[in-house]
């Protein structure tokens, strides 16, 4: 079945960049997702990506899909600490399930 | 964006007893909503599809009398955890399915209703 996998932590420096990666096994998959979940809170949508792309860029966040390698990863410039957050990667096959497949997340520290 | 609101976003219970919680996508219609269950530090567990108008789909292991889903209209749909006991308590997420158009087919997270059955 598919599969998403993350790292479960990444721990930066404020105004460093961060990238946090992940890799899917559905080779079908269309849509990629980012998401981000505050303490407490639901997901929140970040980005997604058509899989027909290679890069999305919007203000600090930068997403690169190589499909290739299926391998998806986001960028935060500039970090700042109200960036840290678990961040989800999400695919959808293109097949009748429209549901994601999620990754386990993960925990992004940023610290002074 | 599109905005899904959860209500309670926290209850607290007895042991015994049934907790309703909605699931309303406020500015879009969703045929599709879907109820994920968080544990701490760990990823969501999608528990069942809530599809308007018709019986919801559970996933495997997910005990359907139990948690009873009802998609009464486009833009609600309730989750009810029948006679809780401790170990049904967990972070409960929904999610409302926007394919509003042909660049558009995502889904949008409620902020997430947290259940404490004593």
């Amino acid at each position: 079945g598919e599969d998403v996998e993350q790292s479960l932590f990444l721990s930066v420096r404020e105004g460093d960049s961060s990238v946090i990666n992940c890799t899917y096994t559905d080779s079908s998959s269309t849509y990629l997702y980012w998401y981000k979940q505050e303490p407490g809170a639901g997901l929140q949508l970040l980005t997604y990506i058509f899989s027909n792309m290679d890069m999305k860029q919007d203000q600090r966040l930068t997403v690169l899909l190589n499909k290739k390698d299926k391998h998806l990863s986001l960028r935060i410039a500039d970090t700042q600490t109200g960036d840290s957050a678990i961040y989800f990667c999400a695919e959808r096959g293109a097949g009748g399930s429209y549901i994601p497949t999620f990754g386990r997340g993960t925990s992004l520290i940023v610290h002074p | 964006g599109a905005v899904v609101s959860q209500h309670p976003s926290w209850v607290i219970c007895k042991s015994g007893t049934s907790v309703k919680i909605e699931c309303r996508s406020l500015d879009f219609q969703a045929t599709t909503m879907f109820w994920y269950r968080q544990f701490p530090k760990q990823s969501l567990m999608l528990m069942a599809t809530s599809n308007e108008g018709s019986k919801a789909t559970y996933e495997q292991g997910v005990e359907k009398d139990k948690f009873l889903i009802n998609h009464a209209s486009l833009t609600l749909s309730t989750l009810t955890v029948t006679s809780a006991h401790p170990e049904d308590s967990s972070f409960y997420i929904c999610s409302a399915r926007d394919f509003s158009g042909p660049d558009t087919d995502t889904q949008y997270f409620g902020p997430g209703t947290r259940l404490t059955v004593l």
